[in-house]
């Protein structure tokens, strides 16, 4: 089957410990991007790739980096910078960025900092 | 400046009912329209999306928006909600050929029995 995996899907961190989420995904998209989702409101952009070893910031990318080292894979991680990191973190695909290429989404990660 | 506004938070409909949920857009451009599902815990779902083609869009389950430029919204409609339907939804909007999304806050849908 062909799709976008998260892993875990519940991360618990105490405060001061960065962490990683997992994205990968085997649809041989280009373009990966990661978004934050607070309750009560849409989306939001953290940071986007476009092709391999390339990546940029998106709306809110305070606190968080990312890598893009292999096609199929878009790890985020979560540093202590980031003032308010307990929310619920969903990846996307897509074969380019133009507006025609309909992003995919992975199933998320639910981050939850004690 | 691109945005987009959900109209109702959340809409409780009886199963075999009609659903109508309401979204207004702002945008200096053409603007591309998607709309969203997502189900509990879950990633989201493309319903369907307008990019500047036919105004009456048709999508996956049964639904189906139209574009009116004059309203500067972008409904979303299903004649007969089944109990699946419970979600959320999420109007989208993109400056055309652009990647960025600018999401509304989404709307919660009840399917009542």
């Amino acid at each position: 089957d062909g799709g976008i995996t998260q892993s875990p899907k519940y991360l618990f961190r105490k405060e001061g410990q960065n962490v990683t989420l997992s994205c990968e995904q085997n649809l041989n998209h280009d373009a990966m991007y990661w978004y934050r989702q607070d309750p009560g409101q849409g989306l939001r952009l953290i940071y986007y790739s476009q092709i391999v070893n390339d990546f940029q910031k998106g709306d809110i990318a305070e606190g968080y980096s990312v890598s893009r080292e292999k096609k199929e894979s878009f790890p985020l991680t979560v540093t202590s910078a980031q003032k308010n990191p307990t929310a619920f973190y969903l990846c996307a695909s897509s074969n380019g960025l133009a507006v025609t290429d309909t992003q995919y989404f992975g199933p998320g990660t639910r981050l939850t900092v004690l | 400046a691109q945005s987009v506004t959900q109209l109702d938070s959340h809409v409780s409909v009886s199963e075999g009912t009609p659903v109508l949920l309401r979204c207004n857009y702002s945008s200096s451009y053409s603007p591309s329209l998607f709309w969203y599902v997502q189900h509990p815990n879950k990633g989201l779902q493309l319903l369907l999306k307008y990019t500047s083609a036919a105004t009456l869009v048709k999508g996956i389950n049964g639904f189906e928006a139209e574009f009116k430029k004059s309203e500067t919204s972008f409904h979303l409609t299903k004649p007969s909600a089944h109990m699946s339907d419970a979600a959320e939804y999420f109007c989208v909007v993109s400056e055309t050929n652009d990647y960025k999304l600018s999401f509304g806050a989404g709307t919660t849908v009840t399917v009542r029995a």
